[in-house]
């Protein structure tokens, strides 16, 4: 039990362009998902964290009005990057929690987005 | 403020036993996960400790130390596949991860 998916897995987009990344919890319901950056050799970044039917709470420095979070139901939240730059470029993971009585995060298997 | 502390690199021998160390300070305590991720892949769980001791899993254990605010991941038997980073992380008071850099685990044959 506890899988959740990401998609897509990677994507290329151009400069400009916006991107929407679905995370989903599987088996579970996930009632708080958290939005993660990891650039090459560095740890994960939280974005934001989400829960089902509310405003995500982002952390310092991470633009809301550019990564919109939507966390519409238990199962799914959606992290759109609106006029993607080459700067944006990075490896977005996302996480499910709800499941486990010692608050384990699940982890989706990240999507790798390059903006040319 | 709230930090996480581990090396940034170790290098092990296949067979040998690693101990990978970290200290953590966080506003409240709900606990200390430990995960492993390789290249390229999101973090796979390994342990979680919120309790001070020892708890194994296999060859992997896991150690807490609240007063001393330390955790040591401890792995046996090393395997080549288990070249990876190590994430520490220390949940706080309001049940937020608080994420160290990783630790790098290079195994050698």
């Amino acid at each position: 039990g506890a899988v959740v998916s990401q998609h897509p897995s990677w994507v290329i987009c151009k400069s400009g362009t916006s991107v929407k990344i679905e995370c989903r919890s599987l088996d579970f319901q996930a009632t708080t998902m958290f939005w993660y950056r990891q650039f090459p050799k560095q740890s994960l970044m939280l974005m934001a964290t989400s829960n089902e039917g509310s405003k995500a709470t982002y952390e310092q420095g991470v633009e809301k009005d550019k990564f919109l979070i939507n966390h519409a139901s238990l199962t799914l939240s959606t992290l759109t990057v609106t006029s993607a730059h080459p700067e944006d470029s990075s490896f977005y993971i996302c996480s499910a929690q709800g499941l486990a009585e010692n608050n384990e995060q699940f982890f989706g298997p990240g999507t790798r987005l390059t903006v040319l | 403020g709230q930090n996480i502390d581990q090396p940034t690199e170790m290098t092990a021998t296949e067979g040998a036993i690693v101990q990978i160390n970290c200290t953590y300070q966080t506003s409240g305590f709900n606990g200390l996960f430990w995960y492993q991720q390789h290249a390229g892949e999101a973090p796979t769980f390994l342990s979680y400790n919120v309790l001070d001791g020892l708890e194994e899993k296999g060859r992997f254990s896991s150690f807490l130390s609240r007063s001393k605010g330390y955790s040591y991941l401890l792995l046996k038997e090393l395997q080549m596949k288990d070249s990876a980073s190590y994430l520490c992380a220390a949940m706080d008071s309001n049940y937020q991860l608080i994420w160290g850099a990783g630790t790098k685990l290079i195994i050698k044959p």
